[in-house]
């Protein structure tokens, strides 16, 4: 079981990005997926789930409205998206799988730099 | 919702014994036997440790022992090694609409 996350992204304010997990080794579309954000130095926070099976996905408050997670059954692959960056974006992303309710495995983390 | 408390850092010295606290409220951990705990060593990806309170995957050394009472949770670390040196997340199911809710981290130094 593998998640394998796209590598570091350098973008500016107000520009886009989308960035991937791909998922080996299981179904899946029998777990859920959920993307955590780490800002330098600082612990983790949920941003969301999503059930591949249907694509219902749950958003944390903080993230709602700002951050789309979808996935893609064909590529068994999940993706987190930005229409319009922010400075405070930047941080270190990762996805993992929800397993009842923990998380495991997790991706290697996607480094998100906004600068402008 | 707050996030859960943790304290930002523990020590201990190698071949004894440490507890990290995680404390939520009566709508997270004091309502559900859905608390996990997670490794993380510098500029890596979390590793669970353990799951529902207190049980291990396979794989996970016997030294790390998670409990709870009412509205906290504590990861034991016993016989410190060097190599536990490391930041460790609690994280706990609190309700449908919000289900996930993460502790600050501690990070534990081996002196």
């Amino acid at each position: 079981v593998q998640l394998v996350q796209s590598g570091a992204e350098l973008k500016k304010p107000g520009e886009s990005l989308r960035i991937s997990c791909r998922a080996s080794g299981y179904i899946f579309p029998s777990y859920w997926i959920t993307w955590v954000r780490q800002m330098p130095g600082k612990g983790l926070e949920w941003m969301g789930s999503i059930d591949p099976s249907d694509s219902y996905a749950i958003y944390s408050p903080s993230f709602q409205g700002h951050v789309t997670i979808s996935t893609d059954r064909s590529t068994n692959t999940a993706y987190l998206q930005w229409t319009s960056l922010r400075t405070s974006d930047s941080g270190i992303f990762y996805c993992a799988r929800a397993d009842g309710n923990s998380f495991d495995p997790w991706g290697q983390g996607t480094l998100v730099t906004v600068s402008p | 919702q707050s996030a859960l408390t943790q304290p930002a850092s523990v020590s201990g010295s190698p071949g004894q014994s440490i507890t990290i606290s995680c404390t939520g409220t009566s709508n997270d951990i004091g309502s559900y036997n859905y608390v996990s705990w997670y490794q993380q060593h510098p500029d890596k990806a979390p590793k669970l440790l353990i799951f529902d309170v207190s049980s291990r995957p396979s794989g996970v050394s016997h030294r790390f022992s998670g409990s709870k009472s009412g509205n906290t949770a504590s990861l034991t670390v016993s016989g410190l090694q060097a190599e536990d040196e490391a930041n460790y997340h609690c994280v706990s199911y609190t309700s449908i609409t919000l289900p996930v809710l993460f502790g600050g981290g501690t990070t534990l130094t081996v002196l």
